[in-house]
């Protein structure tokens, strides 16, 4: 148990649906990552959050939302779903950031065990 | 921006050799890290062996090692007396400023009794 809980583990839904991920990130870190595992596109950054505010923004579709709350659990929203949507989607966290964890490298990231999303 | 390579989609090695899993990358930067991430069946995320650029020495943890040549862009992971345990899929990953972890395609590695 990596300490990242992810829910639900499987999702399976249809076309133009909507879905919410959640992800509890391991307790004292403040930062939490959204990845996307698809077959045809390895590992995608979507979006970080840390301590309840957004830092940065990779390939993540307009459709898709995320939000990090006060208790710092996340929430990644699918929405208008689509075939290719079907992936696996991990959450990761982290602690430190800023010069401090650069020098003590402690500013690894943990992942979750994912949610997969099957999109019918 | 970043990117990591992986040449070697898929390798196979016979149980108790030694077996080395390739990754270049392309940055700018000159403070960074590098990860090895480990993919088993189950699909788990596991940290493998992490290596801070601004280390000239090689990382090591059990029998998991790094190659590091910073000026060749290059950071192989070799693993010694494998495993059937540690059939997986090796994912190569640069952290970016922010941490934001930009992955390689990933190499499967399959370990042969």
């Amino acid at each position: 148990d990596s300490g990242v809980t992810q829910t639900p583990k499987h999702l399976i839904t249809a076309t133009g649906q909507r879905v919410t991920l959640r992800c509890s990130p391991r307790s004292g870190d403040l930062s939490v990552y959204w990845y996307q595992q698809s077959l045809d596109q390895g590992l995608q950054f979507l979006i970080h959050y840390y301590n309840g505010e957004e830092r940065a923004k990779g390939n993540i579709l307009e459709r898709f939302s995320a939000q990090q709350f006060p208790d710092l659990h996340s929430e990644l929203n699918l929405s208008s779903l689509e075939l290719g949507d079907s992936a696996l989607y991990f959450c990761a966290s982290s602690h430190y950031r800023g010069r401090e964890a650069r020098i003590s490298g402690a500013n690894v990231l943990t992942f979750g065990a994912g949610s997969r999303l099957t999109v019918l | 921006a970043q990117t990591v390579t992986q040449s070697q989609p898929e390798m196979s090695v016979q149980e108790a050799e030694t077996v080395t899993l390739s990754c270049t990358y392309d940055t700018s930067e000159n403070n960074y890290y590098l990860f090895w991430y480990k993919q088993p069946p189950s699909r788990q995320m596991i940290l493998v062996i992490r290596q801070e650029a601004y280390k000239q020495q090689n990382a090591t943890e059990n029998r998991f090692s790094v190659n590091f040549q910073k000026a060749a862009k290059s950071f192989s992971l070799k693993i010694s007396d494998s495993q059937l345990g540690d059939t997986a899929m090796y994912f190569c990953a640069f952290r970016e400023r922010g941490n934001k972890l930009v992955f390689g395609a990933g190499t499967i590695l399959r370990v042969k009794s």
